[in-house]
């Protein structure tokens, strides 16, 4: 079984500073995925960017990089300048190997930017 | 590309009502999900199609939920009868390659707002 493990409920921060939310994941796939989504008020989950468990290094999307410890099995996302549009509930997820798909969702971090 | 599109947005009916939810995936995506997100959890998982075959049901209350997936594209997900704990979002997402060692990245649509009096 995968589990997905989000321990900050919600976070404030101030505009253009740098954020870290937590993530730490279980499960016995040899192969594995991790992903996080942003869910902004509207309710659409957006994409945001992707870790291979195997990828040599750690992802990076724009404003967005995943810092992967495979070891710690952490895989924490980090906003760099953040903006107020960053404002959302952020989520972490993990999809398993092959046959095992489906992606399974943490329980969510409510971020704040505080102009 | 247009979105995954869902309707309706909103439903509020009355517990022991039925209730229907529809999904049109992206063009060419393989594999359909429904997650269900209750107010203040994460999503989970409902019912996965590739193509219009089940591929994993196993949170689905089949009891009162059923879904169907109809030529490989729109999807159907129904409520009957409707309790109280049904109350929450039901997402719909699609994906391009169902086994891709990829990303196979969900794309979400907005989702249906249910709510059970």
């Amino acid at each position: 079984a995968q589990k997905i493990t989000q321990t900050q409920p919600g976070m404030f921060v101030q505009e253009k500073e740098a954020v870290t939310l937590d993530c730490t994941y279980d499960t016995s796939d040899p192969s594995y995925g991790l992903f996080w989504y942003k869910q902004p008020s509207s309710g659409e989950m957006i994409f945001l960017i992707y870790q291979g468990s195997y990828d040599q290094q750690n992802a990076t999307e724009g404003r967005y990089s995943l810092n992967f410890q495979k070891a710690r099995k952490s895989a924490n996302l980090v906003i760099s300048a953040s903006q107020l549009g960053d404002s959302a509930m952020y989520f972490c997820a993990m999809r398993g190997d092959f046959g095992n798909e489906k992606l399974t969702f943490g329980t969510g971090t409510r971020l704040t930017i505080i102009p | 590309e247009a979105g995954v599109a869902q309707s309706p947005r909103y439903k509020i009916i009355e517990k022991r009502q039925s209730v229907a939810f529809w999904c049109n995936p992206i063009s060419g995506h393989a594999t359909l999900y429904w997650y269900q997100q209750i107010l203040g959890q994460g999503p989970k998982l409902l019912i996965q199609f590739q193509n219009n075959g089940v591929v994993d049901d196993s949170q689905l209350p089949k009891d009162r939920f059923s879904a169907e997936r109809l030529k490989g594209v729109d999807s159907t997900l129904k409520i009957q009868p409707a309790k109280l704990e049904d109350s929450a979002v039901y997402l719909c997402a699609s994906s391009l390659r169902p086994r891709d060692s990829g990303a196979n990245v969900l794309t979400f649509g907005a989702g249906s707002r249910l709510t059970v009096l």
